[in-house]
């Protein structure tokens, strides 16, 4: 069984700040991790793809680091912004990447 | 084209009603998926397809089928439906297996109350 977790569940932090947030997997059968960020009343946009232990990408203020093999990825987000309030998530693709598992997500808020 | 296009948004249904839900995109997706989520819970997969034929069931109950008519359209029909039904269903695709290079893309969901 899959079983994704993130933390925190939910965040506040003043503009400016940085911040981080943990997705933690089972390390068998890995084939992907995501993450995904979703403001109210729109749709989850894609972030990041990772598939090698030891990847980081990076797009802007926003980038992720992936460890395989104790399975966890970190995302952070350096300088927060009010714009940057949104529920994060992970998700986890298995071996053949068909079935993908999320997260529940880390809720920010970045106040002005 | 870059948007999976969901209808309908809002959709209210009594038990013994039939509906169905639409998903369409125009990117050359080979992949679609379709989530249910209920709130402060994970999105939780319910079917994929590939290439239009269903590769993923995630035990889901009859009252809900899924129809791909080509490889643009995914339907989600739904037939005497529980309160505890109620959800948002999100549509997703993606360009390969797995969405491992690019990630899904999702729409904008269909939030359904079933009273």
């Amino acid at each position: 069984i899959l079983n994704v977790e993130q933390s925190p569940q939910s965040l506040h932090v003043q503009e400016g700040d940085s911040t981080n947030f943990t997705c933690s997997f089972p390390s068998s059968n890995f084939y992907a991790l995501h993450w995904y960020r979703w403001e109210t009343a729109k749709s989850p946009e894609a972030l990041f793809v990772m598939t090698l232990n030891g990847d980081e990408k990076k797009k802007g203020r926003i980038s992720a680091t992936l460890n395989t093999k104790e399975g966890y990825s970190y995302l952070y987000i350096k300088g927060s912004q009010p714009e940057d309030s949104a529920t994060y998530l992970c998700a986890l693709s298995n071996t053949g990447g068909f079935k993908t598992i999320f997260g529940a997500g880390t809720r920010l808020f970045v106040k002005a | 084209d870059t948007e999976v296009t969901q209808t309908p948004k809002h959709l209210v249904m009594g038990m013994t009603n039939k509906k169905s839900l639409k998903c369409e995109q125009h990117m050359g997706h080979r992949a679609m998926y379709w989530y249910k989520q209920k709130a402060k819970k994970p999105p939780e997969l319910m079917f994929v397809y590939s290439y239009e034929k269903l590769s993923i069931n995630e035990s889901v109950p009859s009252r809900f089928s899924p129809e791909c008519p080509n490889s643009s359209l995914l339907n989600l029909h739904l037939h005497a439906l529980q309160p505890e039904d109620s959800a948002l269903y999100l549509c997703a695709s993606s360009q390969g297996q797995g969405g491992q290079v690019y990630g899904y893309t999702f729409g904008s969901g269909t939030r359904l109350t079933v009273v």
